[in-house]
């Protein structure tokens, strides 16, 4: 299956800390995205990172991808109450991206 | 203004009823796609769509869904007898490269329930 894995399922922190979300998948890609939604919204795309990158950084947020290990990481750093949402990667396959299971972040205030 | 517009953003139907969820992308947006979403579950493939055909559908795509752009405009899903399975967040996403690396653009989502 080329679906992404995120983990943890589930992640509690305290505002101001930072919150690590992984994604691990099993074919070879092109790219990789994340996603954010917060509950019964849509989705709202935060990074897209190509094979040949490693590092991408999008204001508080850093994305890693490790291909030899595929496997991608979302941080976001300092984390604020209204960065409590679900959290998705997604794998680009032929025709279309193959999303995870997602991983719920709560922070609190 | 947002680029990608569902509507409705809620319909409730009753089952066996025929549903349309329509999608309005900019116009020069050549790759169309439909995810669904059961509640607290992951994000679902359901078609991609590009230059008026289908390009790929997964399982769940089966003879009860059909989709269509009748106007250039507008990118249709039709749920010709609706299940009360089918309940769900339907999105749609645009892109102007497919998946060569520009990402999709999703609209905010139409929730389908079916009693």
């Amino acid at each position: 299956s080329q679906q992404g894995e995120e983990d943890p399922q589930a992640l509690s922190i305290q505002e101001g800390e930072n919150a690590t979300m992984n994604c691990s998948y099993k074919t070879s890609i092109n790219n990789l995205q994340w996603y954010r939604q917060n509950s019964g919204r849509g989705l709202v795309h935060l990074i897209l990172i190509r094979s040949n990158e490693r590092e991408k950084h999008s204001g508080r947020l850093r994305v890693t991808l490790d291909t030899s290990k595929k496997s991608s990481s979302l941080l976001i750093t300092a984390s604020r109450a209204a960065d409590t949402a679900s959290y998705f990667c997604a794998i680009a396959g032929t025709y279309k991206y193959i999303f995870g299971t997602g991983t719920r972040l709560k922070v609190l205030a | 203004e947002p680029e990608v517009t569902q509507t409705p953003s809620h319909q409730v139907t009753q089952m066996g009823q025929e549903v349309i969820l329509r999608c309005v992308p900019i116009s020069n947006h050549l790759y169309f796609y439909w995810y669904r979403q059961i509640l607290g579950q992951k994000v679902e493939f359901l078609v991609s769509f590009y230059n008026n055909e289908i390009s790929e559908k997964s399982e769940i795509f089966d003879d009860q869904f059909s989709v269509e752009r009748p106007d250039g405009s507008n990118f249709t899903l039709k749920i010709r007898s609706t299940k009360l399975e089918d309940s769900a967040m339907y999105f749609c996403a645009r892109s102007t490269q497919g998946d060569r690396g520009y990402g999709y653009t999703f609209g905010s989502g139409t929730r389908l329930t079916v009693v």
